[in-house]
């Protein structure tokens, strides 16, 4: 699996955006980018995921560097819910065997977000 | 829609005992994967079932091993049990086996070893 890097940790403010990169520069043409978070004492939970164009749904925004060796997770205005460790993983769409049903995690990025 | 169903939610065992976990996934989701959780290793991949066949598998012992039924819910059973063991364990469904479907995850079953 390609492999990803993100901050070990970030803050933000509450009610301000706050933009989570990751790099992936040995990403491959097939390789799609999601996210995911966990909040404390919760099972991960799926935000978003794009290929190549920009992605928006209700509860973030992807945007995908033009040559795909980055990535942000943009989330527009931060709530105290919205504390967690945010995982970025790629996922080839090719590969089938040794990666059904995998996801690989990093340590992603401990995000706290202050009143 | 319900969730992704994990039980029990929490379990305390001693070593060498076994202990079963219990999965239902998302109704009409047939892919079922299960995760160990440590303070240490991070999420790791322990196998992935879809159509009651275990399609993948992670670097994980044979203690470890699950099955899947025909109405798509799972179980894992560790064997022989360890303090390294101790551990939350997640179940997370997708209504298929492709690489582009997003996971929907329980909140899991934290196993404590004593």
């Amino acid at each position: 699996d390609a492999k990803t890097t993100q901050p070990n940790s970030m803050e933000s403010n509450e009610e301000e955006p706050v933009h989570l990169p990751c790099n992936h520069s040995t990403i491959s043409g097939t390789d799609y980018i999601h996210w995911y978070r966990q909040l404390p004492s919760q099972g991960p939970e799926y935000v978003i995921h794009g290929l190549t164009s920009n992605v928006n749904n209700r509860m973030a925004s992807l945007a995908i560097a033009e040559d795909r060796k980055s990535s942000t997770l943009i989330l527009h205005r931060a709530t105290l819910r919205d504390a967690a460790v945010y995982y970025c993983i790629l996922r080839d769409i090719n590969a089938g065997g040794t990666s059904y049903g995998k996801l690989t995690f990093g340590q992603g990025t401990i995000l706290t977000v202050h009143p | 829609k319900a969730g992704v169903t994990q039980t029990p939610r929490y379990l305390i065992k001693t070593r060498g005992q076994q202990v079963t976990l219990s999965c239902s996934p998302i109704s009409g989701h047939r892919s079922v994967s299960w995760y160990q959780q440590t303070p240490g290793q991070g999420l790791q991949f322990l196998f992935e079932y879809f159509s009651e066949t275990q399609r993948n598998k992670g670097n994980f012992p044979g203690r470890f091993s699950g099955r899947q039924f025909s109405n798509s819910r799972s179980e894992m059973n560790v064997s022989t049990l360890e303090l390294g063991d101790s551990a939350l364990y997640l179940c997370a469904s997708s209504p298929t086996t492709g690489n582009n479907q997003p996971q929907h995850f329980g909140d899991g079953t934290r196993l404590s070893i004593l």
